[in-house]
């Protein structure tokens, strides 16, 4: 069974910095490319960023760009998210998902995990 | 950066109505578009891909038709565990862009 794990959300203080992470299980994440999609509150959903398989080719929204760096460690079948310089803007709860087809970069989410909150604010 | 038009904003039906939502993009996104069904305090899930293909597991009361800049989904037969807020999104290009949704309620 696919799932998805996140985890690493908090309440931090404008232009702080947090990483949240997303344990993978029940599949290859090596052979996937993964993604961040996020959720303000009571708001649509977002995409936030997206990682290629091997780490190599990542792709951000203009919003995060230079702030929040997307990465993956498929040894520890782990997603990784660091956000730096945060703004009360990224206030949302961020899911980890995968796209469904290896073959194109910007296939559908497939899997979804429960999401994890990150409050930002004085 | 596409962008993905939803209407309407909400919407009520009885159990067994039939009921559609709309996407308009403002580019042509070659059918790469997908619907996601979201229900309160849980993660998305993904019911149509490639405009009309089912997700496994998917009822088929749901479908999907369109081309172009203009897709649709459709809900047939409306069954309580319909309720829900519903997305569409492009994969045609990055950034990916979801639409702004639609909520749908038991009448």
């Amino acid at each position: 069974e696919v799932q998805l794990v996140e985890s690493g959300g908090g309440f931090v203080q404008p232009g702080r910095s947090l990483k949240l992470s997303c344990a993978a299980s029940g599949f290859i994440h090596s052979n996937y490319v993964m993604a961040w999609v996020s959720q303000a509150p009571t708001k649509g959903l977002e995409w936030v960023a997206s990682i290629g398989t091997g780490g190599g080719n990542s792709y951000y929204r203009d919003s995060v760009k230079g702030r929040f760096t997307i990465s993956r460690d498929d040894a520890k079948n782990t997603l990784y998210l660091q956000m730096d310089s945060l703004r009360s803007e990224d206030t949302a709860t961020y899911f980890c998902a995968r796209h469904s087809d290896p073959s194109y970069y910007s296939a559908p989410f497939d899997y979804w995990g429960q999401g994890v909150m990150v409050t930002v604010s004085s | 950066d596409i962008q993905m038009t939803q209407s309407p904003h909400s919407l009520s039906a009885s159990l067994g109505e039939t009921v559609s939502i709309e996407c308009l993009t403002s580019e042509g996104i070659s059918n790469y578009l997908a619907w996601y069904q979201q229900k309160p305090g849980k993660s998305p899930q993904l019911l149509i891909y490639y405009v009309s293909r089912l997700q496994d597991g998917v009822p088929s009361r749901f479908s999907g038709s369109g081309s172009g800049t203009q897709y649709s989904l459709k809900i047939s037969n409306m069954q309580p565990e319909d309720e829900g807020v519903y997305y569409c999104q492009q994969g045609y290009k990055y950034p990916l862009t979801f639409g702004s949704g639609t909520k749908l309620e038991i009448k």
